[in-house]
């Protein structure tokens, strides 16, 4: 009954790899985002996707590439993994611009 | 380039006593205030939130205050539970923005003493 889901919860995969991050959200939002914490704990927004339309895209490196199949889902593919990519990725969802629900994280770690 | 920060990192408080979180923000715009509490291992999960047109909000134990003239908000915790300890975050966005824009603190960790 999770609200909103992300897998895996953990990912570790050596440098120049590929790889993929999944969400899903049942709360029947209509903007979902992708969230990452880095090693100094700040949580900076990545993406923001309303009814499946890129609505925000923050300085993000190229490399990484969102894809929201339909509004329930939002999922991560980053390209040539760096080792400062290693964080905590969070997915979340929110209806109209209310308050976030936020997933359990995806701990990334790059090798 | 921090636009809301949270200076604490850490603080320890006795159960049953008050416990106030500090967050201090740069941003004029910013109009909308949101406290997210997170456990290890768990993403944030929102808490208590305050609109620029209120000075306090408040929802059982938790009361949130904000002073727009010191572009400072707080929040307190009365009386504190062990349940409480966890990292507390922050956060602001501008009119119009609402989540889709959320700007975050860096976080305080917070842990009750039984």
């Amino acid at each position: 009954d999770t609200a909103v889901s992300q897998t895996p919860k953990y990912l570790v995969t050596q440098m120049g790899n590929d790889k993929s991050i999944k969400c899903e959200q049942n709360l029947g939002h209509d903007t979902m985002y992708w969230y990452k914490q880095d090693s100094k704990k700040f949580l900076k927004i990545m993406f923001s996707y309303n009814n499946k339309e890129l609505i925000i895209n923050e300085t993000v490196p190229n490399r990484f590439s969102p894809k929201s199949p339909d509004k329930a889902h939002l999922n991560l593919h980053i390209n040539s993994l760096e080792l400062g990519d290693s964080a905590v990725y969070f997915c979340a969802s929110s209806q109209q611009g209310e308050k976030l629900f936020f997933g359990s994280g995806t701990q990334l770690s790059v090798l | 380039d921090q636009q809301v920060k949270q200076n604490s990192p850490s603080l320890s408080v006795q159960e049953g006593r008050i416990s106030i979180l500090n967050c201090d923000y740069t941003n004029s715009m910013f109009d909308y205030f949101l406290w997210y509490k997170k456990y290890p291992a768990e993403g944030p999960t929102f808490l208590i939130s305050i609109s620029s047109i209120k000075d306090k909000n408040e929802d059982g134990r938790f009361t949130v205050f904000l002073n727009k003239s010191a572009k400072h908000l707080s929040l307190h915790i009365v009386p504190s539970q062990p349940g409480d300890s966890a990292v507390y975050f922050c956060a602001a966005s501008a009119s119009g923005a609402g989540s889709y824009q959320l700007t975050f603190g860096k976080g305080t960790k917070l842990s009750v003493i039984p």
